[in-house]
């Protein structure tokens, strides 16, 4: 069965600290990978995906994540955190083979940034 | 503006009624979802609509149900046989060929007391 893996549940950095959270899945075919954010009192919004071509995807707001695929990682890192950024991040992850039309979900890292 | 609009915000439900969480949205999405969250286990998917009129249980379907007589509109009844009620319920919605980048409500938290 396929599943995602996020391996900090909760991070706490300083402002201008870099970031990398990591996303590993299960799934040996073709993949479509997602970083979600929920910021306090706002709604899931997705912040990159990865669907084809250069492995290194930009996102919203300075995000980047890379798809290693030799790895099944999709990492999230943004050079230099503010406060703003503190948030629950989602990864998921979908196979495109087949009738398989949903989104995995990793369990989230929640992040905290002092100011 | 185009959205996902959820409604309430706060419910709160005696135990052993049942309750019908509602979510609406304007994208022109054929596919809608449900999810639930919970501390600590992320997101997960109790039902999906990928037309109007049919829907397939997600992984914790046990305790719910749901409709979709119009595009719009995919409501989500939590029974009385739902034994952990209490939750955050996400409502999302993507366009068919592009099943996997959703677009999300800003969820209804459910309290039964």
């Amino acid at each position: 069965a396929q599943s995602v893996s996020q391996h900090n549940h909760h991070v706490i950095l300083s402002e201008a600290a870099s970031l990398e959270l990591g996303c590993n899945y299960s799934y040996g075919g073709t993949v479509n990978l997602f970083w979600y954010v929920q910021y306090p009192g706002q709604h899931l919004q997705l912040l990159l995906k990865y669907f084809s071509g250069d492995p290194l995807v930009k996102g919203i707001k300075g995000f980047e994540a890379e798809f290693i695929k030799s790895k099944f990682s999709f990492n999230l890192r943004k050079p230099s955190v503010q406060w703003s950024d503190t948030a629950e991040y989602f990864c998921a992850v979908n196979a495109r083979a087949g009738n398989n039309r949903k989104l995995i979900w990793g369990l989230g890292t929640s992040l905290a940034v002092n100011p | 503006d185009g959205g996902i609009t959820q409604s309430p915000k706060y419910l709160f439900r005696k135990e052993g009624q049942n309750v019908t969480l509602s979510c609406e949205q304007n994208l022109n999405h054929d596919a809608m979802y449900w999810y639930r969250q919970d501390p600590g286990q992320g997101l997960r998917l109790i039902y999906y609509s990928q037309i109007v009129n049919d829907f397939q249980k997600g992984d914790i379907a046990e305790g719910y149900s749901v409709s979709r007589e119009k595009k719009e509109s995919f409501p989500l009844t939590v029974t009385s046989a739902q034994k952990n009620p209490t939750a955050f319920y996400l409502c999302a919605s993507s366009i068919r060929d592009r099943l996997n980048e959703q677009f999300f409500g800003p969820g209804t938290r459910l309290t039964v007391l």
